[in-house]
């Protein structure tokens, strides 16, 4: 079974410093993978996702993310962080079902708070 | 730009008490889903739906809960008969099947709060 972990449950930067959280997943076939962020009182809003290709992948909101397969990781990073990005931060990856559609495991997440 | 919406946005309950979660998915999207956040806790899936039938469920979902998508608008979580642990934040998704590539897209939440 797929598994997701995130090792940082808080994470505290100063903003326009650099970020970097990280999401280390298990699973047997090739993952498709996802970050999400999560506002408070808002719903998941999806950040980028890997599919396959090109292992750094570009998000919205000036996040990218770097696929190693090697490492089993796909750590989300942003190189200035803003004041707006404060929120709690999710790795997922999912499941091919066979009906279609994706199933998708979730880590437990990283709550990102930024000082001004 | 289309998203999921989901009313309502809090629900308080008593225990053994039947709810209805309701989702509105993006509409041109195909696959359903229900996933819930208990406190603190990671969010988990809970049920996929395709075609007017339950394609996965997860061992969470057991006899208590149902699905439905009733009109070609909506699609619904019930809980016949809550209980404490049933507490949690419920989070409707859909997804529109793109060739090998399946985003899926959130909605806010209901917050279900079982007393």
């Amino acid at each position: 079974a797929q598994s997701v972990t995130q090792p940082d449950i808080h994470i505290t930067v100063s903003e326009g410093a650099s970020l970097e959280l990280r999401c280390n997943y298990s699973y047997g076939a090739t993952p498709y993978l996802f970050w999400y962020v999560q506002s408070p009182g808002q719903g998941l809003q999806l950040l980028l996702k890997y599919f396959s290709g090109d292992t750094l992948v570009q998000g919205i909101k000036g996040f990218e993310a770097e696929f190693k397969r090697s490492q089993s990781s796909f750590n989300l990073r942003k190189p200035s962080v803003h004041w707006s990005d404060a929120a709690e931060y999710f790795c997922a990856v999912g499941a091919r079902l066979t009906g279609g559609g994706n199933k998708l495991t979730f880590g437990t997440g990283t709550q990102l708070k930024v000082e001004l | 730009e289309p998203e999921v919406t989901q009313t309502p946005s809090h629900q308080v309950t008593q225990m053994g008490q039947e709810v209805i979660l309701r989702c509105v998915p993006i509409s041109n999207h195909l696959y359903f889903y229900w996933y819930r956040q208990i406190l603190g806790q990671k969010v988990e899936f809970l049920v996929s739906f395709y075609n007017n039938e339950i394609s996965e469920k997860s061992e969470i979902f057991d006899d208590q809960f149902s699905v439905e998508r009733p009109d070609g608008s909506n699609f619904t979580l019930k809980i016949r008969s809550t209980k404490l642990e049933d507490s949690a934040m419920y989070f409707c998704a859909s997804s529109v099947l793109a060739g090998s590539t399946d985003t899926q897209y959130f909605g806010p939440g209901t917050r279900l709060t079982v007393l």
